[in-house]
């Protein structure tokens, strides 16, 4: 089965760039999306199809995706961007989900 | 607003059955895929199933990691999706979230749809221990 790769922590400075990333084979075929899961609460969607980012979400939080790696970029980055971060694609071969295994970026 | 909302969790002996809801408001959940998370406690996030829309014949599908013991459904009229744990084992210990999921379908590649997950509840918590 598919397997997601991602470092388990990021720490970053306030104010500067944090990248997140996640490998696959061949995950640059895939539409990968990205989710936000701060202490105590629900996962949010930051990212999906690769780049596109729902209502409400900073344009800070941009998103690349090609080869083996996709990449979650925060921009300018705030206290309150300290939480973890999950990629995920659909797998249509199996029609599942598969998670990454999660990013807590520090602040 | 969209919105949903789990409930049914508990503490259950293993081997014992549970039922979890999660009720939507402001959209038809007839009309969207939705999916089951957990999250055991300090883990990460696994999907265990969903069941497609009305469009894509209400199918489901399940992780094999339950395949066999749980069962998603859904209740239109109620705006409800359930899940149906049965043969609990401690490792099922979770909070349990439900999420809708939209599907999109390249014009030029059917065959290429996915799914992601847009809205997602506040979760109940599912503690299996004797």
């Amino acid at each position: 089965s598919r397997v997601l790769t991602q470092p388990p922590s990021v720490s970053v400075a306030p104010g500067k760039t944090a990248t997140i990333t996640c490998g696959g084979d061949s995950i640059g075929s895939k539409n990968v999306h990205w989710y936000q899961q701060k202490p105590g609460e629900a996962p949010v969607l930051v990212l999906y199809h690769d780049t596109d980012r729902p209502s409400g979400i900073p344009e800070r939080f941009s998103g690349s995706n090609s080869g083996n790696t996709a990449t979650l970029t925060i921009s300018r980055v705030e206290a309150g961007d300290e939480a973890d971060y999950y990629c995920q694609v659909w797998d249509g071969y199996s029609d599942q989900y598969v998670f990454g295994s999660g990013t807590k970026v520090t602040v | 607003e969209v919105q949903l909302v789990e409930s049914g969790g508990g503490l259950v002996q293993p081997g014992r059955s549970l039922r979890l809801a999660c009720l939507g408001s402001g959209f038809t959940v007839g009309d969207y895929a939705m999916s089951w998370v957990r999250q055991a406690p300090g883990k990460g996030l696994e999907w265990i199933g969903f069941i497609r829309s009305n469009t894509y014949g209400g199918t489901t599908d399940y992780a094999a990691s339950v395949k066999g013991r749980f069962t998603i459904s859904r209740d239109e009229s109620k705006s409800i999706a359930y899940l149906q744990m049965n043969s609990l084992k401690t490792e099922d210990t979770a909070m349990y979230f439900c999420t809708r999921d939209p599907v999109v379908v390249p014009p030029a590649e059917s065959w290429a749809y996915y799914y992601y997950m847009d809205v997602w509840g506040k979760g109940t918590t599912v503690i299996v221990s004797s």
